[in-house]
């Protein structure tokens, strides 16, 4: 069935440094592909997304990566502050007559040390 | 502006009583979503409200589980006889519908224990 999973459950990296969130995805009929980010009892907040006939976007310190040759999907940001410590999920939405359906992966949770 | 407001942000409930769930999506969006998000686990799609279309139930795990949106605005999600399964944080969000309708505005949440 279709299903959007993460390779690494946590990721822990040193304040200043790039980090680099992974995701695979079986739906290639998605149109569009987005990164959330959920902080402790909150809801996910959206911070980026990606056409599927695109193959990078750069948002404010943060980068995304399609490649649908591999249906690999990853987020890039940089200089990770102790601010972006935090549960990172990848989605993919797909726009059909009768609306819209993202479907999310398990999540990464990113450890930012100090 | 106000976000996706949802209440309570917290119940717990005995195991075979009803529980309703409310969000109050943001004034103008006409898409409104629930997902369920268990500990430490992905969001997993509940049901899709577009406007005055038919609501895409497909991910509604039982008949004990229903949701209404009145007016096209405030929704109520409904679990009848809990069982303690459905402990879980229940989320709303909503979005305008059309371009950039993938940006979905989640609420925090309601942190539902079934005892």
């Amino acid at each position: 069935g279709e299903s959007v999973g993460l390779h690494l459950p946590t990721l822990s990296v040193q304040e200043g440094d790039n980090s680099i969130i992974n995701c695979a995805y079986s739906n290639s009929a998605s149109d569009y592909f987005i990164w959330y980010k959920q902080e402790s009892g909150k809801g996910p907040q959206f911070i980026i997304d990606i056409r599927s006939n695109m193959d990078k976007r750069q948002g404010q310190r943060v980068t995304v990566l399609l490649n649908k040759t591999v249906k690999h999907l990853s987020l890039q940001i940089a200089a990770t502050q102790p601010g972006d410590s935090a549960v990172y999920f990848c989605a993919e939405n797909r726009v059909t007559g009768g609306g819209n359906k993202l479907t999310f992966g398990t999540g990464t949770q990113l450890k930012v040390e100090l | 502006g106000a976000g996706v407001s949802q209440s309570p942000s917290n119940k717990v409930t005995e195991k075979g009583k009803d529980v309703e769930l409310r969000c109050d999506p943001i004034s103008g969006h006409t898409a409104l979503y629930w997902y369920r998000q268990s500990l430490g686990q992905g969001l997993e799609f509940l049901i899709y409200f577009q406007g005055n279309s038919a609501p895409d139930k497909s991910g509604l795990p039982s008949d004990r589980f229903s949701a209404e949106r009145t007016g096209g605005s405030v929704s109520t999600l409904t679990i009848q006889r809990t069982q303690q399964e459905d402990s879980a944080v229940y989320l709303c969000a909503s979005s305008f519908f059309g371009t950039r309708s993938e940006k979905l505005f989640f609420g925090s949440g309601t942190q539902l224990s079934v005892l």
